[in-house]
Order: C-alpha cells, then sequence, then structure tokens
C-alpha cells in the first residue's frame, strides 16, 4: 500500500493567512493526488484533482501543487468558512489511501 | 446534479454481516466512465477506502478488507451494495458511498454517510 504521510497534523491560523499543508506519499504517484476538504458531520468535498487542477466551484484560493512523492495544498487567504479537516488521497493505485488529515483551526 | 444516498441498519451485532445500499439518482449508475465506491470514517479518525466497483463488472477491494466485503449493484434501482461479514466493533464507523470519476480518479460525488455501530 502506498502511504500517504501529511503535516502538520494540525494548526492554528488567523483568518487572512496563508496556509500551506504538505502530502507526502511513500512511493511516486505522479500527479496522481486529490484533496478533500471535511467539516465536521458533514462528507469530504472534493477541491483540488490530480495534483493542481481546482473543482468546479470551488474558491480561486485554494492551489495545488507537486508531482512525485511531495505535494502542496495552498489557502491564500483563509477564510471562516475554511476552518476545516483537509486530507489528501492517492488515486495511482489500490488500494487508494489517504493522509491522515490536516485540522485547520482558528487562532 | 448526482446524488448519492445511503440506508441500512445502524446498529448490528458482532460476528453479524454489516448491509448498506447506496442510492443513485439523477443519473445512471450503469453509464459513463465511474467507479462506485465505499469509504468509512470511524469516529474522530481519518478515511479509509473500502472498496469500488466500475460500470464494467469489475471490482477492487483493499486488501485489508478483502475477505470480509462484496460490493454488488443493482442496475435496475440504480443502487449499489455492501457487505462487510463478521463485524466487530473496529468496524463501527460512518460509511460513505462515492462516485469516482473515471479519468480524473478522484471522488467527486459522496454522499452524506450512514452510521453503524457493532455492538450487543
Amino acid at each position: 500500500d502506498i502511504q500517504m504521510t501529511q503535516s502538520p497534523s494540525s494548526l492554528s491560523a488567523s483568518v487572512g493567512d496563508r496556509v500551506t499543508i504538505t502530502c507526502r506519499a511513500s512511493q511516486s504517484i505522479r500527479s496522481y493526488l486529490n484533496w478533500y476538504q471535511q467539516k465536521p458531520g458533514k462528507a469530504p468535498k472534493l477541491l483540488i484533482y490530480t495534483a493542481s487542477s481546482l473543482q468546479s466551484g470551488v474558491p480561486s484560493r485554494f492551489s495545488g501543487s507537486g508531482s512525485g512523492t511531495d505535494f502542496t495544498l495552498t489557502i491564500s487567504s483563509l477564510q471562516p468558512e475554511d476552518f476545516a479537516t483537509y486530507y489528501c488521497q492517492q488515486s495511482y493505485s489500490n488500494p487508494r489511501t489517504f493522509g491522515q488529515g490536516t485540522k485547520v483551526e482558528i487562532k | 446534479q448526482v446524488q448519492l444516498q445511503e440506508s441500512g441498519p445502524g446498529l448490528v451485532k458482532p460476528s453479524q454481516t454489516l448491509s448498506l445500499t447506496c442510492t443513485v439518482s439523477g443519473g445512471s449508475i450503469s453509464s459513463g466512465s465511474y467507479y462506485w465506491n465505499w469509504i468509512r470514517q470511524p469516529a474522530g479518525k481519518g478515511l479509509e477506502w473500502i472498496g469500488r466497483f466500475y460500470t464494467s463488472g469489475s471490482t477492487n477491494y483493499n486488501p485489508s478488507l478483502k475477505s470480509r466485503v462484496t460490493i454488488s449493484v443493482d442496475t435496475s434501482k440504480n443502487q449499489f451494495s455492501l457487505k462487510l461479514s463478521s463485524v466487530t466493533a473496529a468496524d463501527t464507523a460512518v460509511y460513505y458511498c462515492a462516485r469516482e470519476m473515471g479519468i480524473a480518479a478522484s471522488i467527486d460525488y459522496w454522499g452524506q454517510g450512514t452510521l453503524v455501530t457493532v455492538s450487543s
């Protein structure tokens, strides 16, 4: 199985801050990396697919980059509705695997 | 707009079989290049992929659960189902059904999730 490791596990930030979350794969997954946002009691929501493509309807303050084993999700200016948990997921091979999540909290 | 809705018992006894159904609306389950997935999330923990089937009929399962999992489809009802046998307390989780885009291989539609508790 491909292991996905996110860092940090949690962070505190203020509205307007630039936030960066990293995800590392245990082997190359090319660009088969997706990012999801999950709010308490809700299903995850797709933000970024294939490492850097913005899902329709997702604000442009979200962006993704990377390939191979190292990936980044960036929120350029954190908004109140962005406080949530973020997961990366590899879709290069089965079994699909997710990172452990990064909880973004209000400072 | 595609919508997915999980249904099934919220309480299952240890050693029994967990059975859930996902009803898809807004699109046919047998058309397009989509994979139909089951994913679960224990309370306060991360996401675990259970398995999926493709419209061609092929299935993929997580090896950690493969011996206990069956995913099947009923195209006449536009539904797909999950069966997980010999459950224990460790199988207590919110279970999600979800659609994976074939080309981008990302999950673009999720059900709201259903909590299944394994307890006697």
